[in-house]
């Protein structure tokens, strides 16, 4: 069955303590996402990866981090910088297309992280 | 960056109604996607339509690129088309990022 997955699906977490979310692929494709949702609103997004190894901070990266150490692998990282971490949480991936181009972009189903 | 605006912001229909989403755009985008956010959270793929027009069953969709401006049709709406719809906007050069409206709620009733 081909698509991306996220665990957990629910996550708390106390004040001052690091979370890990996790995001994998199994489209083969080469770019992934973290985009995160909050109550009534559109999508923003965190951080974003064209390739293994590398990755580039988006709109709200303040608080967060991620690694790319596998194609199939993006996990998120929401630190205790981040001053207001309950959110819905939102994993995606697209194919790359050459010279920029962009292509359709396919989600996860999600994390809701609830700071207790 | 690019602004999205989507309108109207809540809409309640009938069962059996028709209805028209809009979604404006502040510059020339590359990537356009409508997704239909369920209840659950999930974010389900409507159309990539950069541009033209596309119609699946029930659902169709047109981009006036040149205009700035995308429309998402809705007809015979039934209540599991209840949720929340969104326009994201991509363009060249920015890795497929994504920029995304506020949103439509749609409720369908009986």
């Amino acid at each position: 069955d081909g698509g991306i997955t996220q665990s957990p699906k629910y996550l708390f977490r106390k004040e001052g303590q690091n979370v890990t979310l996790s995001c994998e692929q199994n489209l083969n494709h080469d770019a992934m996402y973290w985009y995160r949702q909050d109550p009534g609103q559109g999508l923003r997004l965190i951080y974003y990866s064209q390739i293994v190894n590398d990755f580039q901070k988006g709109d709200i990266a303040e608080g967060y981090s991620v690694s790319r150490e596998k194609k199939e692998s993006f996990p998120l990282t929401v630190t205790s910088a981040q001053k207001n971490p309950t959110a819905f949480y939102l994993c995606a991936s697209s194919i790359l297309a050459g010279g920029g181009g962009v292509h359709e972009q396919f989600f996860g189903p999600g994390t809701r992280l609830t700071v207790l | 960056g690019i602004q999205v605006e989507q309108s109207p912001p809540d809409l309640i229909l009938q069962e059996g109604a028709n209805s028209t989403l809009r979604c404006n755009f502040s510059d020339s985008v590359n990537n356009l996607q409508w997704f239909h956010q369920n209840p659950w959270g999930q974010l389900i793929n409507l159309f990539y339509i950069p541009s033209g027009t596309k119609q699946n069953g029930r659902l169709s969709a047109t981009t006036v690129a040149t205009e700035r401006y995308s429309l998402l049709y809705i007809s015979s709406s039934q209540t599991t088309d209840s949720g929340v719809y969104f326009c994201a906007v991509g363009r060249s050069g920015t890795a497929s990022k994504l920029t995304f409206g506020t949103g439509t709620r749609l409720q369908v009733t009986l």
